[in-house]
């Protein structure tokens, strides 16, 4: 299958500061970016859906001024925590796909973000 | 609101039985239903893509059934073998965003 390559895998940071987390397709191009966020013992909960150049989708409850996401090219989409605080703490993971080769979608390998 | 219920949550199975979980979702909008498996530390890894009320697909051991109109699909695992531990997650598309359920957490004990 497809590769997609989320970075960092891990991160932790100061309560107050921004975290940028980046999902890239490697071998297609991700014209349907989304980004879910995964609580203990919980669904994966679909944040947002980003489309290539255009401004993403929020899901009902996720703060679009808190949870930044940007899809400025067919290959790369980022998602920036602001102003992050501890209950931000999860893991979060992106998926990829290209509108044009069917529905499949293919996973990062996430990012473990811990906010002290 | 988009709900994808999987069942059970858990499950712990012999190594050597079959096993099968349940995925139900929305049956209005449906435009395909995707199963993944995922291990932990690892990425979810696809096992099937279903777009046709009655399609059944098989790789492996491993196979799932779709009914789109009564709204539910499910993975079933012939044999199962240790490597087969992992959370199965189904996830329901609709046009524009993918639903993930809670996933089953299968336990293969020797």
């Amino acid at each position: 299958g497809a590769v997609v390559s989320q970075h960092p895998s891990w991160v932790i940071c100061k309560s107050g500061t921004s975290v940028k987390i980046e999902c890239r397709s490697l071998d297609f191009q991700a014209t349907t970016m989304f980004w879910y966020r995964q609580f203990p013992k919980q669904s994966l909960m679909l944040m947002a859906t980003s489309n290539e150049g255009s401004k993403a989708t929020y899901e009902q409850g996720v703060e679009k001024d808190k949870f930044l996401i940007n899809h400025a090219s067919l290959t790369l989409s980022t998602l920036t925590v602001t102003s992050a605080h501890p209950e931000d703490s999860s893991f979060y993971i992106c998926s990829a796909r290209d509108f044009g080769e069917g529905t499949e979608a293919f996973f990062g390998q996430g990012t473990r973000l811990t906010v002290v | 609101i988009l709900n994808v219920e999987q069942s059970p949550q858990s499950l712990h199975v012999q190594e050597g039985d079959s096993t099968n979980f349940t995925c139900s979702f929305p049956s209005s909008n449906f435009y395909a239903l995707h199963w993944y498996r995922w291990e932990t530390a690892k990425s979810p890894e696809a096992l099937f893509v279903m777009t046709l009320n009655g399609d059944e697909k098989k790789k492996g051991r491993i196979s799932a059934t779709l009914n789109t109109k009564e709204g539910y699909s499910y993975l079933y695992i012939k044999g199962s073998q240790p490597e087969d531990s992992a959370t199965y997650l189904c996830a329901f598309m609709v046009y524009d965003k993918i639903i993930f359920g809670k996933g089953t957490r299968l336990h293969i004990l020797p």
